[in-house]
């Protein structure tokens, strides 16, 4: 059930933009993003509810699409400090309380 | 200061030793839940609570109790610790699971 998510790992130049996928094999009825910074908890990016909805907080986006159980985080004109883990947490449909993360992305951002 | 707070922070214990993990926030948040963070696999939900004395498994709960008689507090029990269960542990809450989670610092707990 734990979502996948890819790549598992990506190195980006300043300025240059990310994708990282989330999937799963279940009907999804929300998608979460979290990062979290070496030694430190998870910090909340954006949830999406509803199907192809697509949310923006600066200048990461997400999308999800309903019908594939597809959820996709967009960093555009990475900066230093997205540097981290992303993971990507499941509710799945008629399990609403069981958060499932997946196993994360690790996103390294160079100068 | 909107805050989820856990304690200990650290804690090392050998097999067998009954300990808890305490976990307490002050948004007067529904929802709390306990997660387990091993590397490469990710954060794996133990317990969660939608609200008081609610509680239910999540993926990994085995050798872990949990109780919620308090909206503030929700801790993590663990009867008969095996190494097994050496970990980084978080507590989350929210106003509910379809809302932002806010995490507490973790708890790293070694047992021997």
């Amino acid at each position: 059930q734990q979502p996948v998510q890819s790549p598992q790992a990506v190195i980006l130049r300043e300025g240059e933009d990310a994708v990282i996928n989330c999937s799963s094999s279940k009907a999804l009825y929300s998608v979460h993003w979290y990062r979290q910074k070496h030694g430190e908890a998870p910090v909340f990016l954006m949830i999406l509810l509803k199907g192809g909805e697509q949310k923006g907080h600066d200048k990461i986006s997400a999308s999800f699409n309903e019908k594939k159980q597809q959820s996709s985080l967009y960093l555009t004109a990475s900066q230093l400090s997205y540097s981290g883990t992303y993971f990507c947490g499941t509710e799945i449909r008629g399990s609403q309380g069981n958060l499932i993360f997946g196993k994360g992305t690790k996103l390294s951002v160079k100068p | 200061e909107a805050q989820v707070t856990q304690n200990p922070r650290y804690l090392i214990t050998v097999t067998g030793k009954k300990l808890t993990v305490t976990c307490s926030q002050n948004m007067n948040h529904e929802y709390m839940s306990w997660y387990r963070q091993d590397p490469g696999l990710g954060l794996r939900q133990i317990y969660y609570s939608m609200n008081v004395e609610v509680t239910d498994k999540g993926d990994v709960p085995e050798g872990y109790k949990v109780s919620r008689k308090e909206k503030r507090n929700f801790p993590l029990i663990l009867e008969s610790p095996s190494p097994n269960q050496t970990s980084l542990y978080f507590c989350a809450s929210g106003m509910a699971v379809s809302y932002e989670q806010y995490f507490g610092p973790g708890t790293r707990l070694t047992v021997t």
